[in-house]
């Protein structure tokens, strides 16, 4: 079965420093990965997603994520936090054309 | 706005109680899935429904249902209502299932006091 494992269930960065959210995922076939930002008291919205192609995926708000399938990883980066980068941030991985597997999160914390 | 709709936004209520939540997805997406999300067991998928059949179950209770009706609105009921229920519910949509991502709702509070 696939699944997700997102390290680090807290990150905390400098307002201006670079951000490093960390996703890997299993799966005996080619992934859909995605990730997703919550901000407080709202639903998951889409950051970003990988189906096909290039490697290198740019989402909303200046985040990027690439997928390096020899690493099994699809890491999302920015190279400058803002604070209202502030949230928790959220890995899947297609299991089946119906399924979406969500890792258990990573809250992001930007300090000025 | 995502597109898709929960009611109520919150909801407050007693232990032993019954309660139903609605979602309607974004026009033209044909899946619904529940999610439930608190602060010690994080998103838990509960139910997907396609179409209007039950299409996948997750970690839900025996005390929780829910159905898709032909409108493609589903509600999910939540009875004998204890503490542990109290948590954010999602409902999220999808037009291509899981290869296209979701959309989702922005919740309802369940508050069971």
């Amino acid at each position: 079965a696939q699944s997700v494992t997102q390290l680090g269930s807290h990150v905390s960065v400098s307002e201006g420093a670079l951000v490093l959210l960390r996703c890997n995922y299993s799966s005996s076939v080619p992934p859909y990965l995605f990730w997703y930002v919550q901000y407080p008291n709202q639903g998951l919205q889409l950051l970003l997603k990988y189906t096909t192609g290039a490697t290198l995926v740019k989402g909303i708000n200046g985040f990027e994520a690439e997928f390096k399938k020899s690493e099994t990883s699809f890491h999302l980066t920015k190279p400058s936090a803002h604070m209202s980068d502030a949230a928790e941030y959220f890995c899947a991985v297609s299991e089946t054309p119906d399924k979406l597997i969500f890792g258990t999160g990573t809250r992001l914390q930007v300090f000025p | 706005d995502s597109g898709v709709t929960q009611t109520p936004k919150h909801l407050i209520t007693a232990t032993g109680q019954r309660v139903t939540l609605r979602c309607s997805p974004r026009s033209g997406d044909l899946s619904v899935y529940w999610y439930q999300q608190s602060l010690d067991q994080g998103l838990q998928f509960l139910i997907q429904y396609y179409n209007g059949e039950e299409r996948a179950k997750g970690n839900i209770l025996e005390r929780f249902s829910a159905q898709q009706f032909p409108d493609l609105h589903s509600e999910l009921n939540l009875s004998s209502l204890e503490l542990g229920d109290s948590a954010l519910y999602f409902c999220a949509s999808s037009r291509q299932g899981g290869r296209g991502g979701y959309t989702f709702g922005s919740g309802t509070r369940l508050t069971v006091v």
